[in-house]
């Protein structure tokens, strides 16, 4: 299976902050690839698509780069709402297999 | 609206079985992929299974492939998880998962997931 390795596994950032979250793919997934942010006691929600496809209703304050094996998410400005555990996902080969997960704190 | 609703057996001995299903409204279940994701207690997310529109294609995560088995009934709108051979590390939060439209395959709608406990 294809291994997601997520850095960092946390960080505490303040409000406004600018925050970069990285994932490495073991092998090539192209573009395969999605975030999710997870607040406690929630399902996740779908950010990023595609690598950098913004999905709908999410602000702009979020974005994604990458392709291949190196992968960012990006927050810009984090709000309050911000605080939560995001997650990488690959999709280019079953079994899909998500990152380890990065917890961003408030400082 | 679409809405994914898991219901189930909670509490099962190691070695033993739980069958969970995933009752699924608002939207045309039969035209969608669906899976199944879980997350043990305190831990990431863990993505378990995926099963086609038709029920045809099925594929499996590495540490339930062999002992869990996804299927469907697009007469009842229903998704469904055998679980067998059941270990302590199988506890945690299951949750099916909807496929998305235009979102490259990911899923973007949720049930509220269903707390699964494997203990003797």
């Amino acid at each position: 299976a294809i291994q997601m390795t997520q850095s960092p596994s946390s960080l505490s950032a303040s409000l406004g902050d600018r925050v970069t979250i990285t994932c490495r793919a073991s092998q090539d997934i192209k573009n395969d690839l999605g975030w999710y942010q997870q607040t406690p006691g929630r399902a996740p929600k779908l950010l990023i698509y595609s690598a950098s496809s913004l999905h709908g209703g999410v602000p702009s304050t979020f974005s994604g780069s990458g392709s291949g094996t190196d992968f960012t998410l990006t927050i810009d400005s984090l709000q309050p709402e911000d605080f939560a555990t995001y997650y990488c996902l690959q999709t280019s080969k079953y079994p899909w297999t998500f990152g380890q997960g990065t917890k961003v704190e408030i400082k | 609206e679409v809405q994914l609703v898991e219901s189930g057996g909670l509490v099962a001995q190691p070695g033993g079985s739980l069958r969970l299903s995933c009752a699924a409204s608002g939207f045309s279940f039969i035209d969608y992929t669906m899976y199944w994701v879980r997350q043990a207690p305190g831990k990431g997310l863990e993505w378990v299974s995926v099963i086609t529109w038709d029920g045809k294609s099925t594929y499996y995560g590495e540490s339930v492939k062999g002992r869990f088995t996804v299927s469907r009934d697009n007469n009842k709108d229903s998704l469904y998880l055998q679980m067998e051979s059941l270990r302590t590390e199988d506890t945690g939060m299951y949750y099916c998962a909807k496929e998305g439209v235009a979102v490259a395959g990911l899923f973007d709608s949720w049930g509220q997931g269903i707390l699964v406990t494997v203990s003797s």
